[in-house]
Protein backbone atom coordinates (compact mmCIF):
# COMPACT_ATOMS: atom_id res chain seq x y z
CA UNK A 1 0.00 0.00 0.00
CA UNK A 2 1.70 2.82 -1.13
CA UNK A 3 -0.68 5.47 0.33
CA UNK A 4 -1.82 6.73 -3.38
CA UNK A 5 -4.66 5.00 -5.25
CA UNK A 6 -5.05 5.43 -8.64
CA UNK A 7 -7.98 3.34 -10.65
CA UNK A 8 -8.10 2.52 -12.86
CA UNK A 9 -4.98 0.71 -13.06
CA UNK A 10 -5.35 -0.11 -16.99
CA UNK A 11 -7.21 1.97 -19.99
CA UNK A 12 -7.80 1.17 -23.10
CA UNK A 13 -9.96 3.79 -24.82
CA UNK A 14 -10.77 5.28 -28.64
CA UNK A 15 -9.68 8.54 -29.57
CA UNK A 16 -13.60 10.00 -29.08
CA UNK A 17 -13.93 8.69 -26.12
CA UNK A 18 -14.72 10.52 -22.45
CA UNK A 19 -13.21 8.76 -19.62
CA UNK A 20 -11.34 9.03 -16.39
CA UNK A 21 -8.30 8.66 -14.33
CA UNK A 22 -8.69 8.87 -10.54
CA UNK A 23 -6.28 9.34 -7.68
CA UNK A 24 -6.87 9.31 -3.67
CA UNK A 25 -4.48 10.05 -0.99
CA UNK A 26 -5.13 9.69 3.07
CA UNK A 27 -1.87 10.81 3.92
CA UNK A 28 -2.85 14.10 4.88
CA UNK A 29 -0.55 16.06 2.17
CA UNK A 30 -1.81 19.36 0.31
CA UNK A 31 -0.52 18.81 -3.06
CA UNK A 32 -1.22 16.94 -5.70
CA UNK A 33 0.40 16.33 -9.52
CA UNK A 34 -0.45 14.42 -12.69
CA UNK A 35 2.59 13.20 -14.20
CA UNK A 36 3.14 11.72 -17.93
CA UNK A 37 5.65 8.75 -18.48
CA UNK A 38 6.03 7.88 -21.86
CA UNK A 39 9.01 5.59 -22.80
CA UNK A 40 11.91 6.54 -23.49
CA UNK A 41 11.39 10.73 -22.28
CA UNK A 42 11.66 12.28 -18.66
CA UNK A 43 8.58 12.16 -16.46
CA UNK A 44 6.84 14.93 -17.24
CA UNK A 45 4.94 17.09 -15.31
CA UNK A 46 1.35 17.88 -16.13
CA UNK A 47 -0.76 19.47 -13.72
CA UNK A 48 0.56 20.87 -9.73
CA UNK A 49 -2.58 21.64 -7.18
CA UNK A 50 -2.09 23.07 -3.98
CA UNK A 51 -4.81 22.79 -1.58
CA UNK A 52 -7.01 22.48 -4.38
CA UNK A 53 -6.14 24.98 -6.77
CA UNK A 54 -4.36 24.29 -9.90
CA UNK A 55 -0.50 26.10 -9.36
CA UNK A 56 0.80 24.79 -12.59
CA UNK A 57 -0.62 23.69 -16.02
CA UNK A 58 3.10 22.68 -18.40
CA UNK A 59 1.05 23.99 -21.59
CA UNK A 60 -0.81 20.78 -21.79
CA UNK A 61 -3.28 20.17 -24.35
CA UNK A 62 -7.23 20.92 -23.51
CA UNK A 63 -8.05 17.69 -24.38
CA UNK A 64 -6.70 16.65 -20.64
CA UNK A 65 -8.75 18.10 -18.08
CA UNK A 66 -7.72 17.98 -14.09
CA UNK A 67 -10.25 18.29 -11.36
CA UNK A 68 -9.17 18.52 -7.40
CA UNK A 69 -12.56 18.52 -5.36
CA UNK A 70 -10.94 18.15 -1.77
CA UNK A 71 -7.06 17.71 -1.09
CA UNK A 72 -7.78 13.77 -1.26
CA UNK A 73 -9.17 13.30 -4.71
CA UNK A 74 -7.58 13.99 -7.84
CA UNK A 75 -8.81 13.29 -11.21
CA UNK A 76 -7.70 13.71 -14.93
CA UNK A 77 -10.45 13.79 -17.13
CA UNK A 78 -10.07 12.87 -21.17
CA UNK A 79 -11.36 13.36 -24.02
CA UNK A 80 -10.92 13.12 -27.85
CA UNK A 81 -7.16 11.75 -27.14
CA UNK A 82 -4.50 11.14 -29.55
CA UNK A 83 -2.44 7.56 -30.07
CA UNK A 84 0.49 9.56 -28.88
CA UNK A 85 -0.98 10.17 -25.60
CA UNK A 86 -0.83 6.62 -24.77
CA UNK A 87 1.30 6.33 -21.70
CA UNK A 88 1.49 5.72 -18.17
CA UNK A 89 -0.15 8.63 -16.14
CA UNK A 90 1.07 8.86 -12.41
CA UNK A 91 -0.31 10.78 -9.59
CA UNK A 92 1.62 12.06 -6.39
CA UNK A 93 1.10 13.95 -3.52
CA UNK A 94 3.33 15.75 -1.03
CA UNK A 95 2.79 17.36 2.13
CA UNK A 96 3.22 21.11 0.35
CA UNK A 97 3.57 21.89 -3.00
CA UNK A 98 7.43 22.47 -3.79
CA UNK A 99 8.12 20.84 -0.70
CA UNK A 100 11.63 19.07 -0.30
CA UNK A 101 10.82 15.52 1.02
CA UNK A 102 10.10 13.89 -1.56
CA UNK A 103 6.63 12.48 -3.58
CA UNK A 104 4.39 10.07 -2.97
CA UNK A 105 3.41 8.09 -6.41
CA UNK A 106 0.87 5.72 -7.39
CA UNK A 107 1.28 3.11 -9.20
CA UNK A 108 -0.22 4.62 -12.17
CA UNK A 109 -2.55 4.14 -14.79
CA UNK A 110 -1.39 2.20 -18.05
CA UNK A 111 -3.59 4.25 -20.71
CA UNK A 112 -3.87 3.09 -24.12
CA UNK A 113 -5.05 5.09 -26.76
CA UNK A 114 -7.04 3.58 -30.48
CA UNK B 1 15.82 26.24 -14.52
CA UNK B 2 17.31 23.11 -13.14
CA UNK B 3 17.68 20.42 -15.22
CA UNK B 4 18.74 16.50 -14.42
CA UNK B 5 21.11 14.68 -16.56
CA UNK B 6 21.40 10.31 -16.07
CA UNK B 7 24.35 9.03 -17.72
CA UNK B 8 23.37 5.60 -19.46
CA UNK B 9 20.02 4.63 -20.20
CA UNK B 10 20.85 0.88 -19.60
CA UNK B 11 23.24 -0.55 -17.29
CA UNK B 12 23.68 -4.17 -16.48
CA UNK B 13 26.13 -5.79 -13.31
CA UNK B 14 26.72 -9.05 -12.36
CA UNK B 15 25.07 -10.02 -9.55
CA UNK B 16 27.36 -9.05 -6.39
CA UNK B 17 29.02 -6.40 -8.37
CA UNK B 18 29.41 -2.89 -7.66
CA UNK B 19 26.18 -0.43 -8.56
CA UNK B 20 27.10 2.86 -10.04
CA UNK B 21 23.98 5.07 -11.55
CA UNK B 22 25.35 8.42 -12.82
CA UNK B 23 23.28 11.60 -12.51
CA UNK B 24 24.62 15.07 -12.75
CA UNK B 25 22.49 18.19 -12.06
CA UNK B 26 22.31 22.22 -13.79
CA UNK B 27 20.38 24.04 -10.68
CA UNK B 28 21.16 27.97 -10.02
CA UNK B 29 20.68 27.59 -6.39
CA UNK B 30 21.80 24.94 -4.07
CA UNK B 31 19.32 22.13 -5.23
CA UNK B 32 17.63 19.16 -3.59
CA UNK B 33 18.17 15.67 -5.09
CA UNK B 34 16.37 12.80 -5.08
CA UNK B 35 17.11 9.09 -6.23
CA UNK B 36 13.69 6.86 -6.81
CA UNK B 37 13.11 3.34 -8.03
CA UNK B 38 10.73 2.08 -10.09
CA UNK B 39 9.55 -1.77 -10.33
CA UNK B 40 7.78 -3.05 -13.42
CA UNK B 41 4.29 -1.96 -13.62
CA UNK B 42 4.70 0.09 -10.46
CA UNK B 43 4.87 3.59 -9.36
CA UNK B 44 8.29 5.57 -8.22
CA UNK B 45 9.15 4.64 -4.65
CA UNK B 46 11.63 7.04 -3.10
CA UNK B 47 14.95 5.38 -2.08
CA UNK B 48 16.94 8.77 -0.93
CA UNK B 49 17.09 12.29 -0.88
CA UNK B 50 19.67 14.71 -0.07
CA UNK B 51 18.58 18.27 1.55
CA UNK B 52 21.66 20.00 2.34
CA UNK B 53 22.56 18.01 5.72
CA UNK B 54 25.37 15.02 4.85
CA UNK B 55 26.53 14.77 1.69
CA UNK B 56 26.97 11.32 1.96
CA UNK B 57 23.03 10.02 2.11
CA UNK B 58 21.44 6.26 2.73
CA UNK B 59 18.81 4.90 1.57
CA UNK B 60 16.68 1.90 1.49
CA UNK B 61 17.70 -1.23 -0.02
CA UNK B 62 21.71 -0.85 1.01
CA UNK B 63 21.90 2.36 -1.78
CA UNK B 64 23.99 5.70 -0.97
CA UNK B 65 24.54 8.56 -2.86
CA UNK B 66 26.73 10.95 -2.49
CA UNK B 67 26.56 15.21 -3.48
CA UNK B 68 29.43 16.60 -4.83
CA UNK B 69 29.05 20.21 -5.66
CA UNK B 70 31.91 20.81 -7.55
CA UNK B 71 31.24 18.16 -10.01
CA UNK B 72 27.46 18.86 -9.80
CA UNK B 73 27.10 15.06 -9.18
CA UNK B 74 24.77 13.02 -6.74
CA UNK B 75 25.61 9.43 -7.77
CA UNK B 76 23.87 6.36 -6.77
CA UNK B 77 25.77 3.70 -5.29
CA UNK B 78 25.32 0.14 -3.94
CA UNK B 79 27.91 -2.28 -3.15
CA UNK B 80 26.87 -5.55 -3.96
CA UNK B 81 23.91 -5.64 -6.12
CA UNK B 82 21.47 -8.14 -6.16
CA UNK B 83 18.49 -9.45 -8.54
CA UNK B 84 16.16 -7.89 -6.87
CA UNK B 85 17.36 -4.39 -7.33
CA UNK B 86 17.04 -5.20 -11.43
CA UNK B 87 14.29 -1.67 -12.20
CA UNK B 88 14.52 1.53 -13.40
CA UNK B 89 16.00 4.45 -11.85
CA UNK B 90 15.11 8.10 -11.63
CA UNK B 91 17.29 11.06 -10.59
CA UNK B 92 15.41 14.07 -9.77
CA UNK B 93 16.44 17.53 -8.34
CA UNK B 94 14.24 20.40 -6.86
CA UNK B 95 15.47 24.35 -5.97
CA UNK B 96 14.48 25.68 -2.86
CA UNK B 97 11.23 27.27 -2.94
CA UNK B 98 8.21 26.08 -4.36
CA UNK B 99 9.27 24.20 -7.66
CA UNK B 100 8.02 20.93 -8.55
CA UNK B 101 10.53 18.02 -9.01
CA UNK B 102 12.25 17.42 -12.27
CA UNK B 103 13.40 13.87 -13.50
CA UNK B 104 16.25 12.78 -15.68
CA UNK B 105 15.36 10.37 -18.27
CA UNK B 106 15.75 7.47 -16.23
CA UNK B 107 18.72 4.72 -16.12
CA UNK B 108 17.44 0.77 -16.65
CA UNK B 109 19.18 -1.71 -13.96
CA UNK B 110 19.58 -5.58 -15.20
CA UNK B 111 21.73 -7.46 -12.56
CA UNK B 112 22.98 -11.00 -14.40
CA UNK B 113 23.11 -14.53 -12.21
Amino acid sequence: ETGVTQTPRHLVMGMTNKKSLKCEQHLGHNAMYWYKQSAKKPLELMFVYSLEERVENNSVPSRFSPECPNSSHLFLHLHTLQPEDSALYLCASSRQAGENYGYTFGSGTRLTVV
Amino acid sequence: AQSVTQLGSHVSVSEGALVLLRCNYSSSVPPYLFWYVQYPNQGLQLLLKYTSAATLVKGINGFEAEFKKSETSFHLTKPSAHMSDAAEYFCAVSDVGNTPLVFGKGTRLSVIA
